[in-house]
């Protein structure tokens, strides 16, 4: 069965620094995966997706993400936060075929320190 | 250019009612997904319309329902209201065609079951 992993619940980095959420996927064929940012009361809004190709996909507020299929990875980067990029973000699986639900992650806070 | 709107944004009921949920999809999309979204989880599929029919499901019981018009604008509709149905309500679309696009998602609508 599909599923997706997000190992860390909360996260808090300094204002500038480097960020890294993880996400681990299982699914038995290629996958199409995506990083949605959800705000406070809001909807969700898609940062990027993959579905072949380059593994290193690049993405909106200067975020990218990288497929690594040996290790069913899709990991979400960005060099420098901003204070703006305190949400909850969440990583999500699709079928490469069908009807392409997405199964999602239980999503990771971030807070951001001035 | 509208993306989804979700109607109400808000809304309490009490245990037992019945509450019907709308949505309007990004103009030329045609694929409405609906997905229930509890506190501090991430969301879960509920099922996806495409011509005005049901085709795929997720685990969510009979009391779950939906439609989708020939405008392709959609309702979900949850009778028999339980303490456990109160969650964000988010609805997404996308192009058939166009499936590696993704989905565009609403706001969501809040329901409170009380």
């Amino acid at each position: 069965a599909q599923s997706v992993t997000q190992p860390d619940i909360h996260i808090t980095v300094s204002e500038g620094a480097s960020l890294e959420l993880r996400c681990n996927y299982s699914y038995g064929a290629t996958p199409y995966l995506f990083w949605y940012v959800q705000s406070p009361g809001q909807g969700l809004q898609l940062l990027l997706k993959y579905f072949s190709g380059d593994t290193l996909v690049q993405g909106i507020k200067g975020f990218e993400a990288e497929f690594k299929r040996s290790q069913s990875s899709f990991n979400l980067r960005k060099p420098s936060v901003h204070w703006s990029d305190a949400a909850e973000y969440f990583c999500a699986v699709g079928a490469s075929g069908g009807y392409n639900k997405l199964i999602f992650g239980a999503g990771t806070r971030l807070a951001v320190h001035p | 250019d509208a993306g989804v709107t979700q109607s109400p944004t808000h809304l309490i009921k009490t245990r037992g009612q019945q509450v019907t949920l709308r949505c309007s999809p990004k103009s030329g999309h045609d694929t409405v997904s609906w997905y229930q979204q509890a506190l501090g989880q991430g969301p879960q599929f509920i099922f996806q319309y495409y011509e005005e029919e049901e085709r795929q499901r997720g685990n969510f019981p009979d009391r779950f329902s939906g439609h989708q018009f020939p405008n392709y604008s959609s309702e979900l509709n949850v009778n028999a209201l339980l303490l456990g149905d109160s969650a964000l309500y988010l609805c997404a679309s996308r192009f058939e065609d166009r499936a590696v696009n993704g989905y565009t998602f609403g706001s969501g609508t809040r329901l409170t079951v009380v």
